[in-house]
């Protein structure tokens, strides 16, 4: 697509149910990344996806995260028995590499969770 | 991990110039700066490698100084559109692409 592509845009749920959120990265792009910013604060480092590479999931806060990306391409997100304190936007980029050899991120609008 | 940007917020008024600052305490393989406008996502501003300065957007520009893991943003002849959250982006080598702790930036009429 002509840009990173997050869904939902809003989610609101009660506290313990599971959430999914889904990236569609730009097509071509072979990294993905998520990260959370909650209300005023910066970007926290989730996960990261390179190709066909074992994910970096050094980000992830708890074993109630979990992240998986099919087929190099759509990207899900899934936080179970969510907690009042998951509550943030939730970002996903894809990057290209660029002819110096470094990552640019292209940033979707991303997912506002709120916990109950 | 987290690269630290100072200050934390600024206030300017049209015209005025700003200088942001990001230190990590990784080497870098290269620094990255974007800008968040409120309500909405990160966008790319510009990127530099090991021993680069890059004019890059508007009348911004930045520095990278590797060996003391440092780089600026300076803002020249500042306009209201600047307003935003600045955030520099760093790749320590290897996976993880980490962001500072962001700078409010304000300008006013």
């Amino acid at each position: 697509g002509a840009g990173v592509s997050q869904s939902p845009s809003n989610k609101v749920t009660e506290k313990g149910k599971d959430v999914e959120l889904r990236c569609d990265p730009i097509s071509g792009h072979t990294a993905l990344y998520w990260y959370r910013q909650s209300l005023g604060q910066g970007l926290e480092f989730l996960i990261y996806f390179q190709g066909n590479s074992a994910p970096d999931k050094s980000g992830l806060p708890s074993d109630r995260f979990s992240a998986e990306r099919t087929g190099g391409s759509v990207s899900t997100l899934t936080i179970q028995r969510t907690q009042q304190e998951d509550s943030a936007v939730y970002l996903c980029a894809s990057s290209f590499t660029s002819t110096s050899g470094a990552n640019v991120l292209t940033f979707g609008a991303g997912s506002r969770l709120t916990v109950l | 991990q987290q690269p630290v940007q100072s200050p934390q917020a600024v206030i300017l008024r049209e015209g005025e110039d700003a200088v942001i600052n990001c230190s990590s305490s990784k080497a870098l393989y290269s620094v990255h700066w974007y800008r968040q406008k409120h309500g909405e996502a990160p966008v790319f501003l510009m990127i530099l490698l090991k021993g680069g300065e890059q004019k890059g957007h508007e009348k911004i520009s930045a520095s990278f100084n590797e060996k003391k893991q440092q780089s600026s943003l300076y803002l020249t002849a500042s306009q209201l559109s600047y307003s935003g959250t600045y955030f520099c982006g760093t790749e320590p080598g290897g996976n993880q692409f980490y962001f500072g702790t962001g700078t409010s930036l304000t300008v006013i009429p």
